[in-house]
């Protein structure tokens, strides 16, 4: 089945700095999406990107799908962006996999 | 804006028990899913349905488990006799097409 990687598995951060998020799939792709893990454990869809790229205030995704890959841009992060990071996708099925996450700590 | 909603947020049975796990999707979404996340793990599918069918699941969703669609508002998960490692968050998510949308999730502890 499709594998999803994400990277950096860990990051720290003080408030105010930007990140950059990357999700790797190993095949074509027709849906892709980005959720936030909260502390208390909802899943918050972010963005819905099989392509091209989307910006929300202080967020924005850009998916390439021809090279496989995504990438999630946090600018000025604050304390309540942390929590785990989540790429996943479905390749004509609906079966969405995972990525095992980026858990990203800001500090203030 | 309208939302996926599960009862409960936690439940705790006892090994051996039946836990049904319950699930109102977004109303005009036509396709119903069901992932778990044991803690500090990575989400997992379960079952997908659609048309009042099962249309695809994962190795995970065994003879144990169970989906139904009972009645046109709610999505259950049936567990027939929980194990330990049973234990975990359980997602239900629906779709019209293309995006997900997840509930926020059941916390099954079973002791």
């Amino acid at each position: 089945g499709i594998q999803v990687e994400q990277s950096p598995p860990d990051l720290i951060l003080q408030e105010g700095a930007n990140s950059t998020l990357r999700c790797n799939f190993s095949d074509s792709v027709n849906n892709l999406q980005w959720f936030h893990q909260n502390p208390w454990g909802q899943l918050i869809n972010l963005f819905y990107i099989p392509s091209g790229t989307k910006q929300n205030g202080r967020l924005s995704a850009t998916t390439v799908a021809t090279e496989r890959y995504s990438l999630l841009y946090i600018s000025s992060s604050q304390t309540t962006d942390s929590g785990v990071y989540f790429c996943a996708v479905t390749k004509y099925s609906n079966d969405m996999r995972f990525g095992a996450g980026t858990r990203l700590t800001v500090k203030p | 804006e309208p939302e996926v909603t599960q009862t409960p947020s936690h439940q705790v049975t006892q090994m051996g028990q039946e836990v049904i796990l319950r699930c109102v999707p977004i109303s005009n979404h036509l396709y119903f899913y069901w992932y778990r996340q044991i803690l500090g793990q990575k989400v997992e599918f379960l079952v997908s349905f659609y048309n009042n069918e099962i249309s695809e699941k994962s190795e995970i969703f065994d003879d144990q488990f169970s989906v139904e669609r009972p009645d046109g508002s709610n999505f259950t998960l049936k567990i027939r006799s929980t194990k330990l490692e049973d234990s975990a968050m359980y997602f239900c998510a629906s779709s019209s097409r293309g995006e997900q949308y997840f509930g926020p999730g059941t916390r099954l502890t079973v002791t």
